[in-house]
């Protein structure tokens, strides 16, 4: 199972909203509502974000939202704050009743 | 308060075993799917097992899969991890993850991860 495709890096300025892009097949992000995101700061273990596409676990901030269209899943951050600068992972439930990470992505608040 | 501990990880020589434990509190554990993630030194995330709650299905990454069996026992809330037959690869930091009430659709805690070396 291939990880799915997210870029290498984004950025943004403080107020700003960023979009980070997940792409996979039909077999994984196209085939079932089951993504979710993860934030991880250096050092720590990674945080839930977004589980089952657009939904938020009690105690994220709303700025946070995610998405899906097609084979192609987002995480949207509006109002950027020094605090979200981390990396980014999203993940989907595959056809082989397995689950599979993107590569990550580096957001840096500028 | 949710709390995830993970203990067991250290040297390995290629070919080695290592058994990683999660001690977990805060929570009903034999109500809820437990994961392991692993991440390689600067690389990314890498699913690498689930089991449900009462431990009766599993489910493995491609890449452990014959190698390494997950387990639990609910009477100790402590989630493992058997890891034979080890290769340089393997060589993490692996984390032991609470899912959701669904399910594992998404990892809603995670312990602070243990390092695993597979070196000679």
């Amino acid at each position: 199972q291939s990880a799915l495709t997210q870029p290498a890096s984004v950025s943004g300025s403080p107020g700003q909203s960023i979009t980070i892009s997940c792409t996979g097949t039909s077999s994984d992000v196209g085939g079932y509502n089951y993504v979710s995101w993860y934030q991880q700061h250096p050092g720590k273990a990674p945080k839930l974000m977004i589980y089952d596409v657009s939904n938020r676990p009690s105690g994220v901030s709303n700025r946070f939202s995610g998405s899906k269209s097609g084979n192609t899943a987002s995480l949207t951050i509006s109002g950027l704050q020094a605090e979200d600068e981390a990396d980014y992972y999203c993940r989907s439930y595959t056809s082989s009743s397995t689950w599979v990470f993107g590569g990550g992505t580096k957001l840096t608040v500028l | 308060e949710v709390q995830l501990l993970e203990s067991g990880g250290g040297l390995a020589q290629p070919g080695g075993s290592l058994r990683l434990s999660c001690a977990a509190s805060g929570f009903t554990f034999s109500s809820y799917a437990m994961s392991w993630v692993r991440q390689a030194p600067g690389k990314g995330l890498e699913w690498v097992s689930d089991i449900v709650d009462s431990g009766g299905s599993t489910y493995y990454a491609d890449s452990v899969k014959g190698r390494f069996t997950i387990s639990r026992d609910n009477s100790k809330n402590t989630l493992y991890l058997q890891m034979n037959s080890l290769r340089a690869e393997d060589t993490a930091v692996f984390y032991c993850g609470k899912c959701g009430s669904a399910g594992c659709q998404g990892i809603e805690y995670w312990g602070q991860g243990t390092l695993v070396t597979v070196s000679s």
